[in-house]
């Protein structure tokens, strides 16, 4: 069985621009989230999606959004990128479509904003 | 607020002995509790889970304790080994039915031989 998916694994971007980063869950897995890692911050929420709806939001600004598409898969976007959005992008993806059930994690896409 | 914090932020400990790393949190509601093991270039690995009506959970070479009066999580790794290295997180689920997973700051475990 496939793990979970995360494409690009590396991307350079220049401040400004904006990114899309794609994520494929586990077969069968319904519910995806999106973390953000930094060595400042660790490891920070950044929404979940289930069956194509956002279900649940961390503190980040708007500029950071993403979707979820009838298949699972996600993609999540940062729009003008800054600098202090360099950081490991983890998607994790669940079996059941309520909580407290252990979520698997992606390699994640390294994002380095220069 | 809600937080999970770790009491040592690096640890290390001799090949085959046991290892405590230790979390706390501040959310007394939450009630579904990882650990999870981070390898440099690698996204976090389960290892163990817990849900509060629980004091203790047993894996393979890992134990996990709860201790919701203080508000405590620990995980022992029993005769630890060169493989054991890396980063541990323990998460706790703060919201009643999404992966909104909030995250200690980690202890990095080095295993000396």
């Amino acid at each position: 069985k496939a793990g979970v998916t995360q494409t690009p694994r590396y991307l350079i971007k220049t401040r400004g621009q904006q990114v899309t980063l794609s994520c494929s869950p586990i077969s069968g897995h319904r519910s995806v989230s999106w973390y953000q890692q930094t060595p400042g911050q660790g490891l920070q929420f950044l929404f979940e999606y289930f069956s194509e709806t956002q279900r649940n939001k961390g503190n980040f600004p708007g500029r950071f959004s993403g979707r979820q598409f009838s298949n699972s898969r996600s993609e999540m976007n940062v729009s003008t990128l800054e600098l202090g959005d360099s950081a490991l992008y983890l998607c994790a993806s669940s079996q059941r479509d309520e909580g407290r059930t252990e979520a698997f994690f992606g390699q994640g896409t390294r994002l380095t904003v220069v | 607020g809600e937080s999970v914090g770790l009491h040592l932020p690096t640890l290390s400990v001799q090949e085959g002995d046991n290892s405590i790393i230790n979390c706390a949190y501040s959310n007394s509601a939450s009630d579904y509790f990882i650990w999870y093991k981070q390898e440099s270039g690698k996204g976090p690995q389960f290892i163990i889970d817990i849900r509060s009506n629980m004091d203790k959970r047993q894996g393979q070479r890992v134990t996990v304790l709860l201790n919701k009066t203080v508000k405590h999580l620990s995980l022992q790794i029993a005769a630890t080994q060169p493989g054991d290295s890396a980063v541990y997180f323990c998460a706790e689920i703060v919201d009643n039915y999404g992966q909104n997973f909030v995250f200690g700051p980690g202890t990095r475990l080095s295993v000396l031989p």
